[in-house]
């Protein structure tokens, strides 16, 4: 079955500083992949997804990805983390059946 | 682009009433959404997959006495939470699918989220 792991339970970063949010899939043909950003008591935005094609994405908020098939990873990244940056990210795929799979999520913590 | 509005944002409600969750698709046709439930601290569980018109599909281990989902238009699901109980006191999210033309090229689109209380 189509899976994402995200290692990390959270990450604490310096403002400034780049970021990296690990995850990991699990299918045997290309999966779709997407990164969420989830604010405290909210709902989850689209950051960025991939499908096909390029394998470095661009999303939004600076933030990009990449998706390596030989390690089976979409990576977050940022440059330059901001405090405003700090949520819960997560990772996910989704079925052919077009249901969203999501990993355990990463809580980012941004200190000044 | 696509909006999902989901209402109420929060609701505290006593042991055993019922609650209904809105959600809608302001600016685009959902034939599809999910819901989603999502413990503190943890990442969110499908619930049940809603379809226009027809009878919402319910992932292994939910109850669907329990979660009553309805999607009797292309803008609107709701869920209903019947006999709440303290145990149901979650954050309940919907998504919608952007039915768009020309194939796989469409998004999700996340409600903001019900912070359900059963006191």
């Amino acid at each position: 079955a189509q899976s994402v792991t995200q290692p990390d339970i959270h990450i604490t970063v310096s403002e400034g500083a780049s970021l990296e949010l690990r995850c990991n899939y699990s299918y045997g043909a290309t999966p779709y992949l997407f990164w969420y950003v989830q604010s405290p008591g909210q709902g989850l935005q689209l950051l960025l997804k991939y499908f096909s094609g390029d394998t470095l994405v661009q999303g939004i908020k600076g933030f990009e990805a990449e998706f390596k098939r030989s390690q089976s990873s979409f990576n977050l990244r940022k440059p330059s983390v901001h405090w405003s940056d700090a949520a819960e990210y997560f990772c996910a795929t989704h079925t052919g059946g077009f249901k969203t799979i999501f990993g355990a999520g990463t809580r980012l913590f941004v200190k000044a | 682009g696509a909006v999902v509005s989901q209402h109420p944002s929060w609701v505290i409600c006593k042991s055993g009433t019922s609650v209904k969750i809105e959600c809608r698709s302001l600016d685009f046709q959902a034939t599809t959404m999910f819901w989603y439930r999502q413990f503190p601290k943890q990442s969110l569980m499908l619930m049940a997959t809603s379809n226009e018109g027809s009878k919402a599909t319910y992932e292994q281990g939910v109850e669907k006495d329990k979660f009553l989902i309805n999607h009797a238009s292309l803008t609107l699901s709701t869920l209903t939470v019947t006999s709440a109980h303290p145990e149901d006191s979650s954050f309940y999210i919907c998504s919608a699918r952007d039915t768009l033309p020309g194939g796989f090229n469409y998004g999700y689109t996340f409600g903001s989220g019900t912070r359900l209380t059963v006191v």
